[in-house]
């Protein structure tokens, strides 16, 4: 199958700092990239969509100018967590999708701990 | 928002026990897809449907796509070990190009 990497896997911060999460779709070409964050024992919740080239969609309740998103190519996303605060603790996951209707793949995730 | 209802929440199975879980929605749905998720890692495709009433087989694991494309089921046979996890079912409705809709969850846990 289609192979999704993250990186960095788990990031450590301080508050107030901003922390980049880079999202690669490494052996296929993602017009569409998602990214989720996920709290323990529950499902994923769907951040934001973005289309390459294209401003990134934000889901109800999502802060744009908090999660910025960048979708400058079509192998790779990053979702930057501006300012973060220990309420942004989170597990990051981003899925990448080839064209339209097709199966979703994600990524192995990051985990942020904001100190 | 999460709109797939997935059952149950969790089971506790003994080695060698055939499982299965299930999706519904009151939304028609074009695709539905079953992952897996261990720890601290991404969701995993385990498989993917895309015709009402399609049913699809990977090893142990056979799923459906309901004949109403409201629900789908997932089953596991002979479950083993390394079959512990989180199993999500997930959807695409009306629009193939909306983001996936995800279930809730189901954990697993298999007794040896």
């Amino acid at each position: 199958g289609a192979v999704v990497s993250q990186h960095p896997s788990w990031v450590i911060c301080k508050s107030g700092t901003s922390v980049k999460i880079e999202c690669r779709s490494l052996d296929f070409q993602a017009t569409t990239m998602f990214w989720y964050r996920q709290f323990p024992k529950q499902s994923l919740m769907l951040m934001a969509t973005s289309n390459e080239g294209s401003k990134a969609t934000y889901e109800q309740g999502v802060e744009k100018d908090k999660f910025l998103i960048n979708h400058a190519s079509l192998t790779l996303s990053t979702l930057t967590v501006t300012s973060a605060h220990p309420e942004d603790s989170s597990f990051y996951i981003c899925s990448a999708r080839g064209g339209f209707g097709e199966t979703q793949y994600f990524g192995p995730g990051t985990r942020l701990l904001v100190l | 928002g999460q709109q797939l209802n997935q059952s149950p929440q969790s089971m506790f199975i003994q080695e060698g026990e055939d499982v299965s879980m299930n999706c519904t929605s009151s939304s028609i749905f074009n695709t539905w897809l079953w992952y897996k998720q261990d720890p601290g890692e991404g969701p995993v495709l385990l498989i993917a449907l895309y015709k009402a009433g399609e049913l699809t087989s990977n090893g142990r694991l056979t799923a459906q796509f309901g004949i109403t494309r409201k629900d789908s089921f997932l089953n596991i046979s002979a479950s083993i070990p390394s079959d512990v996890g989180i199993y999500f079912c997930a959807g695409h409705r009306n629009s193939g190009n909306t983001p996936l809709v995800f279930g809730k969850g189901t954990r697993l846990s298999v007794i040896a």
